[in-house]
């Protein structure tokens, strides 16, 4: 079956320590995308990547980082950086960024930081 | 930052009852319009993507309409079933840019 994964479903890490969210996908799109969410708040875009060795931030890129070496796969490191890391995070993925093609979505990593 | 909004925040309705969400976004450089329905513990997924003024798209009992000069979309659902209830989140995305900007969502819930 063709779709996205994301792991662990739950990560728990202690403040100061920097942390990466796996994001994997088999579909064979271009563009993939970090969102996070906040309890009242719509999805909000930390980065994003329309092709491999090319990323860009989003809206809200402070305290992030990513890479994109492989097609399939657009981890995303929360460092300590970033003052309040504790929230759901959705990785996405689409054939191409520049079209208005629907994004499909991985079922997220609920990031706690103590 | 662009600003997309969803109305009402929530929503409880009867099943059967047929219901409507509204969702506003700017309406100039528009280019696309997308619908997603996201179940709890479930990850979101695509309703409609919609790009043309007066566009309008059916999925079953639920459909959506388009006005891109006035900046708006609405979402029906006919006959609401309790499988429906989700939060349904409307995306912008401008002629200019490669990314979605969401909207907070509309939270149905629908009981027997």
């Amino acid at each position: 079956d063709g779709g996205i994964t994301q792991s662990p479903k739950y990560l728990f890490r202690k403040e100061g320590q920097n942390v990466t969210l796996s994001c994997e996908q088999n579909l064979n799109h271009d563009a993939m995308y970090w969102y996070r969410q906040d309890p009242g708040q719509g999805l909000r875009l930390i980065y994003y990547s329309q092709i491999v060795n090319d990323f860009q931030k989003g809206d809200i890129a402070e305290g992030y980082s990513v890479s994109r070496e492989k097609k399939e796969s657009f981890p995303l490191t929360v460092t300590s950086a970033q003052k309040n890391p504790t929230a759901f995070y959705l990785c996405a993925s689409s054939i191409g960024s520049g079209s208005p093609n629907e994004q499909y979505f991985g079922p997220g990593t609920r990031l706690t930081v103590t | 930052i662009l600003n997309v909004e969803q109305s009402p925040q929530s929503l409880h309705v009867q099943e059967g009852d047929s219901t409507n969400f509204t969702c506003s976004f700017p309406s100039s450089n528009f280019y696309a319009l997308h619908w997603y329905r996201w179940e709890t513990a479930k990850s979101p997924e695509a309703l409609f993507v919609m790009t043309l003024n007066g566009d309008e798209k059916k999925k079953g009992r639920i459909s959506a309409t388009l006005n891109t000069k006035e900046g708006y979309s609405y979402l029906y659902i006919k006959g609401s079933q309790p499988e429906d209830s989700a939060t349904y989140l409307c995306a912008f995305l401008t002629g200019t840019a490669s990314k979605l900007t969401f909207g907070t969502g509309t939270r149905l819930q629908v009981t027997l």
